[in-house]
This record gives structure tokens, sequence and C-alpha cells, in this order.
């Protein structure tokens, strides 16, 4: 089946650092979506992108899809200690299901 | 008012039981899945209701059965449970399979 591989799996950063998490498909896909999960909670939907080379933006965070639709990135700027957490990218191509990534987890030093 | 709700909030089990994990959502949405996520954080798709009527049913074993009432119910029915079941159970729902996903608090499911 589907295959969606995300690196890195594990980041530390400083507080105020930019930290930036990849996914990646063999082959094209029709979206992708990116979710947050804090520790001890459950995933929370961010941003779903769909467009060809699509970035957006939402406030210290932005999202690109590549040109192939094979690839996609989240950029966090600036992280603070609230962005902690597991990142995760889920994949669609055209099944009915979303193909999770193993997730990126994200601990920031204050 | 929680969108996606599931009871109960941990479970714990003993070998060989049979359990059951409800989950109801309220937004309205037409497509309903259960998750595992194991101790290494790993999301895992095991089912996908659409409208009342199984979509997919990834490889899990048979122990594992979801019963879907209406649009607005999903529970996972497990019997003989194994060591290997232990996990947090997650669900969620979307309208269409598209369209992105509301997980539910989950269900810490631990077996002795």
């Amino acid at each position: 089946g589907q295959q969606v591989m995300q690196i890195p799996q594990y980041q530390h950063v400083q507080e105020g650092e930019d930290f930036t998490t990849y996914c990646n498909s063999s082959t094209t896909l029709s979206n992708i979506q990116w979710y947050k999960q804090r520790p001890g909670g459950h995933p929370v939907f961010l941003i779903q992108l769909v467009k060809s080379g699509e970035v957006k933006k939402q406030k210290r965070l932005t999202f690109q899809f590549g040109e192939a639709k094979k690839n996609s990135s989240l950029h966090i700027t600036a992280t603070q200690t609230t962005d902690v957490g597991t990142y995760f990218c889920a994949a669609g191509a055209g099944s009915y299901q979303l193909t999770f990534g193993k997730g990126t987890k994200l601990s920031v030093i204050p | 008012d929680t969108a996606v709700s599931q009871t109960p909030k941990y479970l714990v089990t003993q070998m060989g039981n049979d359990k059951s994990i409800k989950c109801e959502q309220n937004l309205g949405h037409d497509t309903m899945y259960w998750y595992k996520q194991d101790s290494k954080k790993f999301l895992k798709i095991m089912f996908s209701y659409n409208n009342k009527e199984l979509i997919i049913n990834e490889t899990v074993p048979n122990r594992f059965s979801p019963k879907s009432p209406d649009k607005a119910h999903l529970n996972l029915h497990i019997n003989s449970l194994e060591l290997g079941d232990s996990a947090v159970y997650f669900c969620a729902s979307s309208q269409g399979h598209s369209y992105e996903q509301y997980f539910g608090p989950g269900t810490r499911l631990t077996v002795t």
C-alpha cells in the first residue's frame, strides 16, 4: 500500500531556533494533511495542501507541497515551548484513506 | 460540546477478555475511523466506515469487529484480548474521506 516517509523521527531544538519536518512519497499524492499531537493528547488537524507547489502559512508555521506532489514540509520559525509535540503528515492518494507518516517528535529546550 | 467522544478513556483488562470501546461524533460527518497508536506513536488505520458501511478493513485480526449502528456512532469490539493489543485507540470522523479528520481523545487500553 501507500507508504509515506517522514523525517526526522526526533528533533530537539533550543527555543527560538527553527524546525522543519519532511514528508516524502514514492507516488503522486492527491493531497497532504498535517496534524499535531501534544503529549498525552490526540492528533489535531493543522492544514491541508492540494495544489502542486502550494505554500500556506499559519503564523510561524509554513507548509509546502512539492511541485511533483510527492513531498511536503512543515517549517516552524522561532520555536516556542508551546510547539512541543509530534507532527504527522497524512497523505491522500485517491483511495478511501489517509496514510500517516510516523511523525516527528519535537522537543523544545527553554 | 465535544465533537468526537470516546468511552472509556482508560481500559485495563486481562488477557482473554472481551471489551468494547464506543465512539460518537456530533459533527454530522459521514465517515468514521478507528486508529491504533502503539507505544512508538505510530498511527495505523484499522477501519473506515462511510454512511454506516465498511470501506476500509486493514489487516487486523478478526478478533476486532467494528459496528456502526448509525452515522454518528462507530464502536469497536475486541474479543480474546492479547498483550499486543495494548495501545491507544483513536476514533476519528470526517466529511468524506479527503477532508480533515477530527479525532476523539483516545482510549488507552492496557492488557495484563
